[in-house]
């Protein structure tokens, strides 16, 4: 079965450098997502994005945050100068594709962010 | 922007009891997404409910949409320890989730 695939599963970087986590939705879905869930707090959006630009963004999702898709396979998340705030689990999903119901999110597994 | 209100917060029970857990909201939903989510891990979704009065069975679990497509309730019928974990609903209209159930079944 078609799955979302997260890189790395963990990541550790220092405050203020530039982190990138990768994500490879399912091949055939038009809609991509970020989420990012601090431990032990809710899963909270921060962008959602559509033929190649943002369609949706929260309040969290500032200047510092920026996503692309490089290729036809891969959705990014570029954060530019890590706080220590940013420590999360970072989700990515896809959606809209075949027969499933367009908004019907599926989840990656994730990348643990720390940032020391 | 909708706020989701999952009740409980925390449920405890033993193995082979009932429980249902709700999801509600003051907005309407065109749509309502109920996923479970384990320690470390991200949320695996189990269903989508579309159309008000909609309920939907996936084995020991049955969904229901409210009417009105403002709430939903997911029932487990004789839980069982595999269904411990986090049950959040998150809503299509501006992806937000609900701060979700957690669920414990015991031995």
């Amino acid at each position: 079965e078609p799955e979302v695939t997260q890189t790395p599963s963990h990541q550790v970087t220092q405050m203020g450098q530039e982190v990138i986590l990768r994500c490879v939705p399912i091949s055939n879905h038009l809609y991509f997502y970020w989420y990012r869930q601090i431990l032990g707090q809710k899963v909270e959006f921060l962008v959602s994005f559509y033929n190649n630009e943002i369609s949706e963004k929260s309040e969290i999702f500032d200047d510092q945050f920026s996503v692309e898709r490089p290729d036809g396979s891969n959705f990014t998340l570029k954060i530019r100068s890590t706080k220590l705030e940013d420590s999360a689990m970072y989700f990515c999903a896809s959606s809209g594709g075949g027969e499933s119901y367009q908004e019907t999110q599926y989840f990656g597994p994730g990348t643990r962010l720390l940032v020391l | 922007t909708q706020l989701l209100e999952q009740s409980p917060q925390f449920l405890s029970i033993q193995e082979g009891e009932n429980l249902t857990v709700y999801c509600n909201s003051s907005s309407v939903f065109s749509s309502l997404q109920w996923y479970r989510q384990e320690p470390g891990e991200g949320p695996v979704l189990l269903v989508t409910v579309v159309t008000g009065g909609e309920v939907k069975k996936l084995k020991r679990l049955t969904f229901q949409f409210g009417d009105a497509r403002k709430d939903s309730s997911l029932h487990i019928t004789a839980a069982q320890p595999g269904d411990t974990g986090l049950y959040l609903c998150a809503a299509d209209e501006d992806m937000r989730f609900g701060a979700g159930t957690r669920l414990t079944v015991k031995p």
